[in-house]
């Protein structure tokens, strides 16, 4: 079974730039999350999506930030126009919804962004 | 306050030596409990969810106390390639909060 997939792996863009990342979650999955490591900070939460609704956002730092999931399949998140502080690991994980108060959720690799 | 807290550490033990990590969660309400592993430059995994009665996994113990909003991970007997950065996990409502993570580095 495939795991949780990112792409890219690493990207490198100037500051005012677009860049969109993708997450396909482990299928059947219908939570989603994005988080984000700064270098040197802890793992933040960014937001969680259940199938196609954002059950809390309360982590996004801004409005240039976007994150999507049509479908409720995978997932975006673009970030538009980027800045340096932008710059850090993005995660995405998946877990399954259900009753079971111990469901794991799965990471992907995570994509580098690096603005310069 | 945040919402899960832990020692950054970083802890530097020898080989075979005993290590216990601490974390507190601060929202009364949190469901579920783990202990993730991050090795540098990779994805957090899971290492063990941590039950209410506590639980052993190997050289690896973690303990729950709902009453003091804390949790905690023993390794015992530690090897070199327990070297990597401790995430302690809480779950409130499907939403996962993570801690900063405590580094331990495990020497020869």
């Amino acid at each position: 079974e495939a795991g949780v997939t990112q792409f890219p792996s690493h990207s490198v863009i100037e500051k005012g730039q677009t860049v969109t990342l993708r997450c396909d979650p482990i299928s059947g999955h219908d939570n989603l999350y994005w988080y984000r490591r700064v270098m040197g900070k802890e793992i933040k939460f960014l937001l969680h999506f259940v199938k196609e609704s954002k059950q809390d956002e309360s982590g996004m730092p801004n409005n240039r930030f976007l994150a999507e999931r049509t479908g409720g399949t995978y997932s975006t998140l673009k970030v538009q126009p980027a800045e340096l502080e932008d710059s850090g690991v993005y995660f995405c994980a998946s877990s399954q919804v259900g009753g079971r108060p111990y469901t794991e959720a799965f990471f992907g690799q995570g994509t580098r962004l690096t603005v310069v | 306050r945040k919402e899960v807290e832990q020692d950054p550490g970083p802890f530097n033990v020898p080989e075979g030596a005993t290590v216990a990590f601490n974390c507190t969660y601060s929202n009364s309400a949190s469901q579920s409990f783990f202990w993730y592993r991050q090795d540098c430059r990779k994805e957090p995994k899971l290492l063990m969810s941590v039950y209410s009665s506590g639980n052993e996994d190997g050289r690896f113990t973690a303990q729950l106390n709902r009453a003091s909003q804390y949790i905690s991970l023993l390794i015992r007997d530690s090897k070199l390639s327990d070297s990597a950065t401790y995430l302690c996990v809480v779950n409130i409502d499907n939403d996962m909060r993570f801690g900063a993570g405590t580094r331990l580095t495990v020497k020869p």
